[in-house]
């Protein structure tokens, strides 16, 4: 079956301008992390969801940042008031339920803020 | 604070070499660790968990919980194993993933 999909790919935008992210997670996979990559640094915890709400938001780094996932299965990352330094892959994973540590990665969408 | 250390953000290693790549974490409590690796212009993928005590394409690791390590070996490296690779761990409750900053691996001819 198909992997996690994330659209797009790139997003280039200007700052202070809105944008979407979003997150299509394994068919059936009921927990869904979302991440965000730095250059040359490791994935950093956002949020994660089990099935529609939001078990941990801890990781959003201030309220310009929002997720949802109303149907309990695609999630939109949502970013306000662009920042250059919100520059970044912003990575989707996927796992079976929050027991399952094992998380299934998306391709991630490069957002460049200029 | 929970974290994690990958000391080395370049190693290169001949073909047939042997291979380790370190990892360091501190928490307090009983971590489940993870390698997980990035090839070229691919996705980032699980390689192996402690709890599995499995060897994954001749890749494996030992939880040393006394030296709060979890380096990953090869014994003979390949030019494929040439990628991005991450050690990351949960903890307790929470079930994000919390990764080092990663270590390139070059395995060359």
């Amino acid at each position: 079956g198909a992997g996690v999909s994330q659209t797009p790919s790139n997003k280039v935008t200007e700052k202070g301008k809105y944008v979407e992210l979003r997150c299509d997670p394994i068919s059936g996979h009921t927990a869904l992390y979302w991440y965000r990559q730095s250059l040359g640094q490791g994935p950093e915890f956002l949020i994660y969801f089990q099935g529609t709400g939001a078990a941990d938001d801890s990781g959003l780094p201030n309220d310009r940042f929002f997720a949802v996932r109303p149907e309990g299965s695609v999630s939109t990352l949502k970013i306000q008031r662009t920042e250059r330094g919100d520059s970044a892959v912003y990575l989707c994973a996927s796992s079976l339920n929050l027991g399952d540590p094992k998380q299934f990665f998306g391709p991630g969408t490069r957002l460049t803020v200029l | 604070a929970q974290r994690v250390t990958q000391p080395e953000k370049l190693l290169s290693v001949f073909k047939g070499a042997p291979v380790e790549l370190k990892c360091n974490y501190s928490y307090s409590g009983s971590p489940e660790l993870f390698w997980y690796v990035q090839y070229s212009r691919q996705r980032l993928q699980l390689l192996l968990r402690h709890i599995s005590r499995e060897s994954i394409k001749g890749f494996t690791a030992d939880l040393n919980k006394g030296e709060t390590s979890f380096h990953l070996k090869k014994p003979f490296a390949q030019e494929e194993d040439s990628a991005m690779y991450y050690c990351a761990f949960t903890s307790g409750s929470a079930r994000q993933l919390t990764f080092g900053s990663g270590t390139q691996l070059t395995v060359l001819p």
